[in-house]
């Protein structure tokens, strides 16, 4: 069964630093999204992308993130300069139908900004 | 306030016995889905229900909507050691709204 892939698995970094998480969408897929989920806390939305541009975002996703789809496959979220309470875990999801359709998520990134 | 929230939130059972959790929300949705995180993992979908339907089925996994009580229950039966996981409902308003995510149910079985 397709699924979503994402690497890396777990990303440690320090505070200030830029990165960049990859996901590899599922290939048929047209939507893509990015999420985070804090330790302990919800599953919180960052931005959606359709069409080669970013279709809705949240206040979380602020000039510090940017996304692109590099090429057909991968789709890339990047931190330009990462704080502290950016540490969290980091899912991508694509769907085929639109936000309104089942998600497939992928086992996300663990960031650890130090 | 917050949207889909869901409780308890914390359950822990019996392997063989029934878990039911409850979501509620706050505004009017397209869908309400279900999802399972498994510790430390990613997220599974398990099951969308529209709003214009009142409950649906899956394997063991039964859901009921009441878009008037804005509220939806997740029911496990027959739960096996294998169901112990964090389960979040996530509502869709309209259009190209994002899912909004509860804080989730954990639920142990204990075998």
């Amino acid at each position: 069964e397709p699924e979503v892939t994402q690497t890396p698995s777990h990303q440690v970094t320090q505070m200030g630093q830029e990165v960049i998480l990859r996901c590899v969408p599922i290939s048929n897929h047209l939507y893509f999204y990015w999420y985070r989920q804090i330790l302990g806390q919800k599953v919180e939305f960052l931005v959606s992308f359709y069409n080669n541009e970013i279709s809705e975002k949240s206040e979380i996703f602020d000039d510090q993130f940017s996304v692109e789809r590099p090429d057909g496959s991968n789709f890339t979220l990047k931190i330009r300069s990462t704080k502290l309470e950016d540490s969290a875990m980091y899912f991508c999801a694509s769907s085929d139908e639109g936000s309104s359709d089942e998600q497939y998520f992928g086992p996300g990134t663990r960031l650890t900004v130090t | 306030s917050q949207q889909g929230e869901e409780d308890p939130q914390a359950l822990s059972i019996q392997e063989g016995e029934n878990a039911t959790m409850n979501c509620s929300y706050k505004t009017s949705i397209n869908n309400l889905q279900w999802y399972r995180q498994n510790s430390g993992r990613g997220l599974v979908h398990l099951i969308l229900i529209r709003s214009n339907e009142r409950e649906k089925h899956s394997g063991r996994l039964r859901v009921t909507l009441d878009t008037s009580k804005k509220s939806s229950s997740l029911l496990i039966t027959a739960s096996r050691a294998a169901d112990t996981a964090s389960y979040f409902c996530a509502t869709h308003e309209s259009g190209n709204t994002p899912l909004v995510f509860g804080k989730g149910t954990r639920l142990s079985v204990i075998a």
